[in-house]
């Protein structure tokens, strides 16, 4: 079975650009979740997913968004990037809303100069 | 919303049993405890899950007292691979709205 994909693997951007990160998740999966990480930092919810609406959001300003489409799959948008919004950009699936467990995908290293 | 405060880092050594503690005082009633284990620059991995009591799977067991606002994580003779962050995560269980907040890791490293 063929886990979390993201894409691109790396990203590098200047400020004020717009990045644009995919995520596929596990086949049946309907739940993706979004996570920021900074460099030794711990994971910062950022978005939620499930059956295309968005559930809920964490502590980030509007600039960053996303979608989930039919298949399932995800895409997450930073808009007007800050140097600050280098990070290591984590997606998860998992099977239900409940406490089901999340699988992640190897993440997107978004770089911004 | 449960907070989660885990130890920043601990040491130990190839062999030993390591413990690491996780505090969630405002874990709720549908709330479930879920632990993972991340490497550098990869994906947080599950490594188990509780309500209540212990749970114990082919890697970890999970203790959970009966007042639930703690849970300790117990890793059996680890080894020099078993050096990661490793996760704390109060998960709301039940349908509506969840919020999935990480605590900060604990940053285990295993010596030989």
């Amino acid at each position: 079975e063929a886990g979390v994909t993201q894409s691109p693997t790396h990203l590098i951007k200047t400020r004020g650009q717009q990045a644009t990160l995919r995520c596929s998740p596990i086949s049946g999966h309907t739940s993706v979740y979004w996570y920021q990480q900074a460099l030794g930092l711990g994971l910062q919810f950022l978005l939620w997913y499930d059956e295309g609406e968005e559930r809920n959001r964490g502590n980030f300003p509007p600039r960053f968004s996303g979608r989930q489409f039919p298949n399932y799959s995800s895409e997450l948008n930073v808009n007007a990037l800050e140097l600050e919004d280098s990070a290591l950009y984590l997606c998860a699936s998992s099977l239900t809303e409940g406490p089901d467990t999340q699988y992640f995908g190897p993440g997107t290293r978004l770089t911004v100069l | 919303l449960a907070k989660t405060t885990q130890p920043i880092s601990m040491d130990s050594y190839e062999g030993q049993e390591v413990n690491i503690t996780c505090s969630h005082n405002n874990i709720a009633t549908n709330d479930y405890i879920t632990w993972y284990q991340q490497f550098p620059s990869q994906g947080p991995r599950f490594i188990i899950q509780g309500y209540k009591t212990k749970v114990t799977n082919e890697v970890a067991s999970l203790f959970i007292p009966a007042d639930r606002k703690s849970s300790t994580l117990s890793l059996p003779r680890v080894s020099l691979s078993d050096t990661a962050v490793y996760y704390c995560l109060v998960e709301s269980g039940g349908t509506g709205f969840q919020k999935l907040v990480f605590g900060t890791g604990t940053r285990l490293l295993v010596s030989p």
